[in-house]
């Protein structure tokens, strides 16, 4: 049973680009949240997709936006990036949407680096 | 509006000896309450969760956590350290009718021989 899987691995962009982040869910998981972890600090929440639709999200601007498809996979993307932007991203997926105590599964994360 | 505040950022222990890691919450609504592990270039894993059921929870590893509501904590603790231990570890809070996840700024514990 493959866990949560995430594309690319490491990405450079420089400042003004944009970029595209990927992950496929856990099988039998229909949920999934990105978060964004800066070097020595906690992961913080961007948001969470469930349904096709963004149910919750944390404080970031609207140059973070994202996707949901039918078979549950999610993309993150983030337009006119800025050097503050380079982070790990985590992908977390779990079951039944934002309204339930679920556990969250992690991806490995997608090292980004804006110069 | 909830909060996770991760008392000490390092916690040193001797190997065999026993692991407390702080972590105090505060949430508007009742909360779920997890612990995470994330070791150096490895993606998080679940130690344990607390979802209203027992208030003294018991993870993998060996791991427990005792969910106390009248001191807004959660700490994490084991009887015994090992060296494979040594790793980065946040308390997470999730009020039960919201969905936000808030993170602790984590605790890392270093094992030494």
């Amino acid at each position: 049973d493959a866990g949560v899987t995430q594309s690319p691995t490491h990405l450079i962009k420089t400042r003004g680009q944009q970029v595209t982040l990927r992950c496929s869910p856990k099988s039998g998981h229909d949920t999934v949240s990105w978060y964004q972890q800066a070097l020595g600090q906690g992961p913080q929440f961007i948001f969470q997709y469930y349904e096709e639709e963004e149910r919750q999200r944390g404080n970031f601007p609207d140059r973070f936006s994202g996707h949901q498809f039918p078979n549950y996979s999610s993309e993150l993307n983030v337009n006119a990036l800025l050097l503050g932007d380079s982070a790990l991203y985590l992908c977390a997926s779990s079951r039944g949407g934002p309204l339930t105590s679920y556990e969250q599964y992690f991806g490995p994360g997608t090292r980004l680096t804006v110069t | 509006a909830q909060s996770v505040t991760q008392l000490d950022s390092h916690v040193s222990v001797s190997e065999g000896t026993p692991v407390l890691l702080r972590c105090n919450y505060s949430s508007s609504y009742s909360p779920s309450l997890f612990w995470y592990v994330q070791h150096p270039n490895k993606g998080l894993q679940l130690l344990l969760k607390y979802t209203s059921a027992a208030t003294l929870v018991k993870g993998i590893n060996g791991f427990e956590a005792e969910f106390k509501k009248s001191e807004t904590s959660f700490h994490l603790t084991k009887p015994s350290a090992h060296m494979s231990d040594a790793a980065e570890y946040f308390c997470v809070v999730i009020p039960r009718d919201a969905g936000k996840s808030t993170f602790g700024d984590g605790t890392t514990l270093t094992v030494k021989p």
